[in-house]
């Protein structure tokens, strides 16, 4: 079955500085990729998604990036603020179902440092 | 659009009892997950359905747990009896189905404590 790993589990970076999450899944035939905000006490919400047919995604200071045939994907946010210090899952579709089921990867925990 | 609802928010009992977990999803909504996460685990699919029907059980844990889905309105899903490990925070999500990769919305979740 499908496997997704996320690294790092932690990140610590400064005010203003980017902060990139990686993640790799083992399913080819997976083409649905979205990430997912989870403040403390709250619910995963989704931020970003790409699909297998784009390679690079952006909304503001995010922006998502996949390559299908290293089968990896990343997470980028640009010019960071307190508010974006939060718990990032990554997530991908095994047997390209759609959103259909998805696995999510272990999480990382971004903090970013006034 | 008031989200997925999810019934409690908190709920504390004593091991052995029973625990029913629900969930309405967002009009119009016909897939349904339900999900527990625990900081061992992460975020693990327990089951899944579609227009009611369910679709993947392999994540249910053992058969203690259960889920159902009458309506495309109600989902439920049960632990009886629960036991100290089954503490966690259970998620149901929904999400449209037709089309490619719509995404799912997760309710505000169930925070279980089994003592």
């Amino acid at each position: 079955g499908e496997n997704v790993e996320q690294h790092p589990s932690t990140l610590s970076v400064q005010e203003g500085d980017s902060a990139v999450i990686k993640c790799t899944y083992s399913d080819s035939a997976s083409n649905y990729f979205p990430w997912y905000k989870q403040e403390l006490g709250k619910r995963p919400q989704l931020i970003i998604d790409i699909r297998s047919n784009v390679g690079e995604k952006k909304d503001q200071r995010i922006a998502v990036t996949l390559n299908k045939t290293a089968k990896h994907f990343s997470l980028h946010i640009t010019e960071t603020q307190p508010e974006d210090s939060a718990v990032y899952f990554c997530a991908a579709n095994p047997r390209g179902q759609g959103a259909q089921k998805l696995v999510f990867g272990q999480g990382t925990r971004l903090t970013i440092n006034p | 659009d008031a989200g997925v609802i999810q019934s409690p928010r908190h709920e504390v009992t004593e091991m052995g009892q029973e625990v029913t977990l629900r969930c309405k999803p967002i009009s119009g909504h016909n897939s349904l997950f339900w999900y527990r996460q625990t900081m061992m685990r992460g975020l693990e699919l327990l089951i899944y359905f579609n227009n009611n029907v369910p679709i993947d059980d392999s994540g249910m844990p053992e058969d203690r747990f259960s889920a159902k889905m009458p309506n495309a309105s109600f989902s439920t899903l049960k632990i009886q009896p629960s036991e100290p490990r089954d503490s966690a925070v259970y998620f149901c999500a929904t999400a449209r189905t037709g089309g490619p990769n719509q995404p799912q919305h997760f309710g505000d979740g169930t925070r279980l404590s089994i003592l």
